[in-house]
């Protein structure tokens, strides 16, 4: 199976900060993967799909760039309601894989 | 819009087997999308389970082939997952949701998820 690295795993930052999250494959995956952000007690919600399209009704502040084995998904802006936790899914190949996680919370 | 509800006991005993449905509405499992289970145990991340066409072809995640199962009832809009031998490590937040499919692929929509114990 093909494995999904995050980093950081948790991350503390402010309103109107500029956050940076990385995802690393343990190989290849072309630009199939997608950005996850849930906050607690509710299911996923897609932010970023193909590695960079963003899904409709997501804010234009999210933004998501890679190919290949190394991604990032961008905040440009923090807001309030972004304060939750994101994950990374990769489906280029079965089994389907997700990061573990990064916690973004407020400094 | 398309919207998924799971449904099933909250409560199951070691070596049981777990039985969870998810219905679909708002259009048809019969369109070209893939439909997903996802867990999620307290306080950890996602665990992608498996999936199912409306044609009935599955793909399943290898750590849980030998336990799991996934149907469809196209005369409902509604698929189902079984996990059976289950111990305190299925013990999870299961949710279904639709892999949207074109030319990217996606998780959307999700259910709201429900919680499964695994205990005596």
């Amino acid at each position: 199976a093909i494995q999904m690295t995050q980093s950081p795993s948790s991350l503390s930052a402010s309103v109107g900060d500029r956050v940076t999250i990385t995802c690393r494959a343990s190989q290849g995956i072309r630009n199939d993967l997608g950005w996850y952000q849930q906050k607690p007690g509710t299911a996923p919600k897609v932010l970023i799909y193909g590695a960079s399209s963003l899904q409709s009704g997501v804010p234009s502040r999210f933004s998501g760039s890679g190919s290949g084995t190394d991604f990032t998904l961008t905040i440009s802006s923090l807001q309030p309601e972004d304060f939750a936790t994101y994950y990374c899914l990769q489906d280029y190949n079965y089994p389907y894989t997700f990061g573990q996680g990064t916690k973004l919370e407020i400094k | 819009q398309v919207q998924l509800q799971e449904s099933g006991p909250g409560l199951v005993k070691p070596s049981g087997t777990l039985s969870l449905t998810c219905v679909v509405s708002g259009g048809s499992i019969s369109s070209s999308n893939w439909w997903s289970w996802v867990r999620q145990p307290p306080g950890k991340g996602l665990e992608w389970i498996g999936e199912i066409y409306h044609s009935g072809s599955t793909n399943y995640s290898p750590s849980l082939k030998s336990r799991v199962t996934i149907s469809v009832d196209k005369s409902k809009n509604q698929f189902s997952l079984k996990l059976s031998s289950v111990t305190a490590a299925d013990t999870a937040v299961y949710y279904c949701a639709r892999f949207y499919s074109s030319s990217f692929n996606y998780f959307d929509p999700w259910g709201q998820g429900t919680l499964v114990t695994v205990s005596s």
